[in-house]
C-alpha cells in the first residue's frame, strides 16, 4: 500500500464545475504539499499547509490531520485549470523528504 | 527573483557520454534537490543537499553525482549516460525543508 495516495487517478469535468481531489495518507505528518505539473512540465507549489485551510484565488486546500486526509477544492474551473496535481507529506521525523503522491490528471472541458 | 533555474532545457546524449545539468536559485534556499520524473510517472529523489558542502542519496541515486560549493548552484553529474537515464530532472529549492520551489525542468534523452 502506498504512504500517499490520490483519489481520483483521472478527472474529467466541464468548465464552471466544482472539483475535488483528495489525498489520503498514513504516515505521521508536519506538513502537506499541494503542486500543480501544467501539460508543459513545468512544477509549481500551489500551497503548503499543516492544519485547517488555506485559499488562494479560486484553490482551497484542507487538511484532517486526525483523519490523515487532505483535499484540494477548485470552484469555477476553468479549462486552463487543466494539470496534473501531486500531494507530496512531510513526515514528521524527516527534515528534507517528502513522499510524493502520484498524482491526478484533471481536464477541463469547455 | 529569476527563483530556480536550470540548464539545459533540452539535451540528446549519446550512450557512456557525460554531462553536467546545471541549476542556480536565488533565494537564499539551504536545501536543493534533484529529482527525475520518468514519462507518466511521479517525481524519484536522485541527491539532495541541507547546505554548501553537504549533500546526501535519495531514493535513485545510481549512475549520478552532486557538489554543492556555494548555496547558490546544485550542478547534477551524469557520468557513463545510460538509455534508462532519459528521463525529464528537475531541480528544486526550499528554505529548512518546507514548502519547494522547482525549476523548469531538463528534457533528456540517451540514445
Amino acid at each position: 500500500k502506498n504512504e500517499v495516495e490520490q483519489s481520483p487517478q483521472n478527472l474529467t469535468a466541464q468548465e464552471g464545475e466544482f472539483i475535488t481531489i483528495n489525498c489520503s495518507y498514513s504516515v505521521g505528518i508536519s506538513a502537506l504539499h499541494w503542486l500543480q505539473q501544467h501539460p508543459g512540465g513545468g512544477i509549481v507549489s500551489l500551497f503548503m499547509l499543516s492544519s485547517g485551510k488555506k485559499k488562494h484565488g479560486r484553490l482551497i486546500a484542507t487538511i484532517n490531520i486526525q483523519e490523515k486526509h487532505s483535499s484540494l477544492h477548485i470552484t469555477a474551473s476553468h479549462p486552463r485549470d487543466s494539470a496534473v496535481y501531486i500531494c507530496a507529506v512531510k513526515p514528521g521525523d524527516s527534515n528534507y523528504q517528502l513522499i510524493w503522491g502520484a498524482g491526478t490528471k484533471l481536464i477541463i472541458k469547455p | 527573483n529569476a527563483g530556480v533555474t536550470q540548464t539545459p532545457k533540452f539535451r540528446i546524449l549519446k550512450i557512456g557520454q557525460s554531462m553536467t545539468l546545471q541549476c542556480t536559485q536565488d533565494m537564499n534556499h539551504n536545501y536543493m534537490y534533484w529529482y527525475r520524473q520518468d514519462p507518466g510517472m511521479g517525481l524519484k529523489l536522485i541527491y539532495y543537499s541541507v547546505g554548501a558542502g553537504i549533500t546526501d542519496k535519495g531514493e535513485v541515486p545510481n549512475g549520478y553525482n552532486v557538489s554543492r560549493s556555494t548555496t547558490e548552484d546544485f550542478p547534477l553529474r551524469l557520468e557513463l549516460a545510460a538509455p534508462s537515464q532519459t528521463s525529464v530532472y528537475f531541480c528544486a529549492s526550499s528554505l529548512e525543508g518546507y514548502e519547494q520551489y522547482f525549476g523548469p525542468g531538463t528534457r533528456l534523452t540517451v540514445t
